[in-house]
């Protein structure tokens, strides 16, 4: 159980092309997910809170004009960088909170 | 966002070895977890603590929850070379909206 995906696993894409990612909880429902964001070598840095049905909560510095969340569903959640730079190019992870979170396997994203 | 430390930052041991590595805070937390990051994957919950003082198993693994509710601790004994990926640790408090916060990571290697 609590099982979590993503797509796409990976993207190139152009700068200044838009980017979205999905996040999906495949055995339960999740009122809330997170997105995080990794740099190489480094730990997992919270990006945002996706509620359902309600505007997302966006950590400190991210701006929320370029990281798009949408959860319009209990069990998917999307989020689509905008005018995508290459300083955006980093792994992508969603989690799906049941008790506890629950990981997606992650996207690369690589803007060229 | 705030960090939790966590030593060794890495560590190369044998087979067979046990090994020990720790996460503090300067904030106290409610629940304490440690998840396994495998390259190119997403982590995946190892050990979730919950009481201070708490002391919990799985498998070869034993964390345990600091009375001071500012660090926590992971053992892994008997090391075999699929316990090589990065472990973190990550805090929760009640009223945080479920957040985590994660650990900067301890990279494990195991040699044969």
């Amino acid at each position: 159980g609590a099982v979590v995906s993503q797509h796409p696993s990976r993207v190139i894409c152009k700068s200044g092309t838009s980017v979205k990612i999905e996040c999906r909880s495949l055995d339960f429902q999740a009122t809330t997910m997170f997105w995080y964001r990794q740099f190489p070598k480094q730990s997992l840095m919270l990006m945002a809170t996706s509620n359902e049905g309600s505007k997302a909560t966006y950590e400190q510095g991210v701006e929320k004009d370029k990281f798009l969340i949408n959860h319009a569903s209990l069990t998917l959640s999307t989020l689509t960088v905008t005018s995508a730079h290459p300083e955006d190019s980093s792994f992508y992870i969603c989690s799906a909170l049941e008790e506890t979170q629950y990981f997606g396997p992650g996207t690369r994203l690589l803007v060229l | 966002g705030q960090q939790l430390n966590q030593s060794p930052q890495s560590m190369f041991i044998q087979e067979g070895e046990d090994v020990s590595m720790n996460c503090t805070s300067s904030s106290i937390f409610n629940t304490w977890l440690w998840y396994k990051q495998d390259p190119g994957e997403g982590p995946v919950l190892l050990i979730a603590l919950y009481k201070a003082g708490e002391l919990t198993s799985n498998g070869r693994l034993t964390a345990q929850f600091g009375i001071t509710r500012k660090d926590s601790f992971l053992n892994i004994s008997a090391s075999i070379p699929s316990d090589v990926g990065i472990y973190f640790c990550a805090g929760q408090y009640t009223g945080t909206a479920s957040k985590l916060t994660f650990g900067t990571g301890t990279r494990l290697q195991v040699t044969l």
